[in-house]
């Protein structure tokens, strides 16, 4: 009966490192998201998957991110060379439904990224 | 564009008062709107969406929204605050449209003071 799990809830990582965060939906949910959280700010929508499809990617900020989720059901979300800029809460959500109707997300605790 | 605008940065209000949280949007065709609360270091609780049918939706925890469509909002409402409802609040918005996908975009936040 647990919720979304993500890991590891906090990183820190040098300018300059490869990083990467897991999202375990809650079983038997289709549809998985990631979004982005800055400080002070509102959740901004990176990328979406249903089942292992990865439907839309138009959020993810530049080519070195890159998110999977090989089996339809554990996703990485995997940034290459990280800058500063990438400091940010990393939530992952899933939902019941496929994408296009009124299911509501349930969201994991997120991963809270620093890079020095 | 697709967008929510939540206009209070902060509202403060005393325990037992009414508390009202505001949210207007902007989207192509019938939105999908939902809220969410945020406690500190945790990640997104959903709390009540609006899909079709009754302008008054009742969520959880006592929480209550109004859709008005002429007005384009969709503010939070609850008749007598806890201390414990202090916490970040999120409007979203999810288009209707199948090619608009299952992402949601949120507004900015709004942080809730609840007084005893």
């Amino acid at each position: 009966g647990a919720g979304v799990s993500q890991s590891p809830r906090y990183k820190v990582a040098k300018r300059g490192q490869d990083v990467a965060l897991r999202c375990d939906p809650i079983s038997g949910h289709v549809s998985l998201f990631w979004y982005q959280q800055a400080l002070g700010q509102g959740p901004e929508f990176l990328t979406y998957f249903q089942n292992e499809a990865q439907l839309d990617k138009s959020g993810l900020p530049s080519d070195r991110f890159f998110a999977e989720r090989p089996e339809g059901s554990v996703s990485t979300l995997k940034i290459q060379r990280t800058q500063q800029e990438d400091s940010a809460v990393y939530l992952c959500a899933s939902s019941t439904s496929r994408g296009e109707d009124n299911q509501p997300q349930h969201f994991g605790d997120g991963t809270r990224l620093s890079i020095l | 564009a697709q967008s929510v605008a939540q206009p209070e940065d902060q509202v403060n209000v005393a325990e037992g008062n009414p508390l009202t949280v505001k949210c207007t949007y902007s989207v192509s065709g019938n939105p999908y709107l939902f809220w969410y609360v945020q406690y500190p270091n945790r990640g997104l609780q959903f709390l009540l969406k609006y899909i079709t049918g009754d302008n008054l939706v009742k969520g959880s925890y006592g929480f209550e929204a109004e859709f008005n469509k002429s007005q384009t909002s969709f503010h939070l409402k609850k008749p007598s605050a806890l201390v414990s409802d202090s916490a970040l609040y999120f409007c979203a918005v999810r288009g209707s449209s199948y090619n608009q996908g299952g992402k949601l975009i949120f507004g900015q936040g709004t942080e809730l003071s609840v007084k005893p």
